[in-house]
């Protein structure tokens, strides 16, 4: 999951492992999640998303969890790629208004080797 | 479609200086928000705007204005920058959110690396 301070959580795979990157969230009144990869020198690109009436959402090798009772989001990514090495982000919509405004979680590393 | 584009990329500033970083969507977004982003940590929102002309503080405000003349883009100025300002700034423009439950997918651009020394 997500910890605090400068030390960011690490997963090192090997190519074609499946991989689960984990967080957590604080507010049970978020309604909406999201994750993002941010590549070396690069800005967060868009995953996949989840609303908290749903309890999985699949997209292209990537699956999202969402277990609302212990607070807890998962992203799953199936046969893991080189090109899948970067810093993942859980975000949440918990502000009212909301203003489309997202808290972002800490990130974890994920470093695929070949 | 250039999407959400920001200048410059790099930058050293000396302690007191001034400067504005720039952000350009071409998409028609209402939304724009400003982070930054220190090591280790993710992003955190500075300030956002939800249209032309309005602008509103997030959480961390202190230290920095910003201004959306246009739709298109969203400048933020550093009036008398601090080291503690050193950082990667980004820029993302999100459409206004209909009822019912669209995405809150925020589009981000390529980040500007500031130092402060």
């Amino acid at each position: 999951g997500e910890s605090v301070g400068l030390h960011l959580p690490t997963l090192s795979v090997q190519e074609g492992d499946n991989s689960i990157i984990n967080c957590a969230y604080s507010n049970s009144a978020s309604d909406y999640f999201i994750w993002y990869k941010q590549e070396s020198g690069k800005g967060p690109q868009f995953i996949i998303d989840i609303r908290s009436n749903m309890d999985k959402r699949q997209g292209q090798r990537v699956t999202v969890l969402l277990n609302k009772t212990v607070k807890h989001l998962s992203l799953q990514i199936a046969a893991t790629q080189p090109g899948d090495s970067a810093v993942y982000f859980c975000a949440e919509n918990n502000r009212r208004p909301s203003y489309g405004k997202l808290t972002f979680g800490q990130g974890t590393i994920l470093t695929v080797h070949p | 479609n250039a999407g959400v584009t920001q200048t410059p990329k790099f930058r050293v500033l000396k302690t007191g200086q001034s400067m504005t970083l720039l952000c350009a969507q071409d998409m028609n977004h209402e939304y724009m928000y400003w982070y930054r982003q220190d090591p280790g940590m993710g992003l955190r929102l500075i300030h956002y705007s939800v249209g032309e002309g309005t602008t509103a503080k997030g959480e961390v405000p202190d230290g920095y204005n910003v201004s959306r003349l246009k739709k298109q883009n969203f400048l933020l100025g550093l009036e008398s920058a601090a080291p503690s300002q050193t950082s990667v700034y980004f820029c993302a423009s999100s459409p206004k959110r209909s009822s019912g439950g669209s995405s809150y997918e925020q589009y981000f651009g390529p980040g500007t690396r500031l130092t402060v020394t």
